[in-house]
């Protein structure tokens, strides 16, 4: 079964500053890898994915995120922080799409983004 | 599309009360997913249908909950009968399965608080 553990469950930066959310995944099958970004009070939406090709894949509002499969590691950054960058950032996984039970993501537990101007 | 609407936004009641939560997915999208978070336990699936049928409900905490697909446009998720400790959101989400990249879309929640 695949899991995924993100290290810090809050993480906070200044206005302009390096953002860097780090993900890392367990699966025993090569992986699609989600990020996820939650504002207050709503649900979640898609940031960016990688499914096959290019390890670097970039995302809307600037992210982008590196699959390392040596690392089994799918950090998100972004150069600079904006004040609109604060929200909760989910990353998930999935094995695949072969099968019914393969739809399903697992995600991981959060990080709350702050920053401070 | 309107994406997926989910209602009520909140719910208030009492321990002891049946809570039904409904969801509209995004029509053409053949995935529908039940999810609950809470500060403790994150993101947790609950159940998930395909087709209109549960496929995997192993998330489902206790007999108390129950999921439906009557139809490709509506599901509901029942409580019955609600304890404090289902107080969370709940969101519903759907995809598409000749999406390959299973990306699934979230619906805004239900903020469930039960006293």
């Amino acid at each position: 079964a695949q899991s995924v553990t993100q290290l810090g469950s809050h993480v906070s930066v200044s206005e302009g500053a390096l953002v860097l959310l780090r993900c890392n995944y367990s699966s025993s099958v090569p992986p699609y890898l989600f990020w996820y970004v939650q504002y207050p009070n709503q649900g979640l939406q898609l940031l960016l994915k990688y499914t096959t090709g290019a390890t670097l894949v970039k995302g809307i509002n600037g992210f982008e995120a590196e699959f390392k499969k040596s690392e089994t590691s799918f950090h998100l950054t972004k150069p600079s922080a904006h004040m609109s960058d604060a929200a909760e950032y989910f990353c998930a996984v999935s094995v695949g799409f072969s099968g019914g039970s393969n739809y399903k993501l697992t995600f991981g537990k959060g990080t709350l983004l702050t920053v401070n101007p | 599309d309107a994406g997926v609407i989910q209602s009520p936004r909140h719910e208030v009641t009492e321990m002891g009360q049946e809570v039904t939560l409904r969801c509209k997915p995004i029509s053409g999208h053949d995935y529908l997913f039940w999810y609950r978070q809470t500060m403790m336990r994150g993101l947790e699936l609950l159940i998930y249908f395909n087709n209109n049928v549960p496929i995997d409900d192993s998330g489902m905490p206790e007999d108390r909950f129950s999921a439906k697909m009557p139809n490709a446009s509506f599901s509901t998720l029942k409580i019955q009968p609600s304890e404090p400790r289902d107080s969370a959101v709940y969101f519903c989400a759907s995809s598409l399965s000749r999406d390959y990249n299973n990306e699934q879309f979230f619906g805004p929640g239900t903020r469930l608080t039960v006293l």
